[in-house]
């Protein structure tokens, strides 16, 4: 199976900064060497899971602009251009381009 | 309004079996890729399987290959998972999942929990 590691995997931010994590797979993403299948997801404290982020770089729809993706190949990053205190949470990547679909250990930013 | 509604979760002995259901509003049901995600407690999240829109494609993580089972019913915006042969380390919540191209929807989850 394809293994996603995130890092940091504790970050610490002020309020206004901005905010990156990376995700390196452990196998190429990038499907007939073109697209790569990578997801973003936010999980807030006591919440459900909620997509930010899919096929590397398309934010979904209501997400906010400052919520960006990048990558391809096995290196992929999340930033946040100036973290807000409704960003509090856990963040994950997930790959679909191979079976099965694997999530990173996850991301815990919080407020400095 | 969009809601995704996701019942069926219990206390399980192992060895025991459970069907979760998950009743989606709201969105273009059978055009969505229907997934399950589950996170046990304190962990992280681990995605179970999946079910194409019109329920002809399946796949699903090696833990769960031949146990689990998940099916679809476009007439009533549902999608199941049959749960067999449950173990300890299948003790999570259990989310339903729709992602579609530019959103995604997803319940509040249902907690199964294994244990004698």
């Amino acid at each position: 199976d394809v293994v996603l590691t995130q890092s940091p995997l504790s970050l610490p931010v002020t309020l206004g900064q901005p905010a990156s994590i990376s995700c390196r797979s452990s196998q190429s993403l990038a499907y007939n060497d073109v697209n790569s299948f990578l997801d973003w997801f936010q999980q807030r404290p006591g919440q459900s899971p909620r997509r930010l982020i899919h096929g590397v770089s398309n934010r979904d729809s209501g997400v906010p602009d400052r919520f960006s993706g990048s990558g391809s190949g096995t290196d992929f990053t999340l930033k946040i251009s100036r973290v807000e205190a409704e960003d509090v949470g856990v963040y994950y990547c997930m790959q679909y381009t191979h079976r099965p679909h694997t999530f990173g250990q996850g991301t815990k930013l919080e407020i400095k | 309004e969009v809601q995704v509604v996701e019942s069926g979760g219990n206390l399980v002995q192992p060895g025991g079996s459970l069907r979760l259901s998950c009743a989606a509003s709201g969105f273009s049901f059978s055009t969505f890729w229907m997934n399950w995600v589950r996170q046990a407690p304190g962990e992280g999240l681990e995605w179970v399987g999946n079910i194409n829109p019109d329920g002809s494609g399946k796949s699903y993580v090696d833990s769960v290959k031949g146990r689990f089972t998940i099916s679809r019913d476009n007439a009533r915006n549902s999608v199941y998972l049959q749960m067999n042969s449950l173990r300890a380390e299948d003790t999570a919540m259990y989310y339903c999942a729709g992602w579609g191209s530019s959103r995604s929807y997803w319940g509040q989850g249902t907690l199964v929990t294994v244990s004698s």
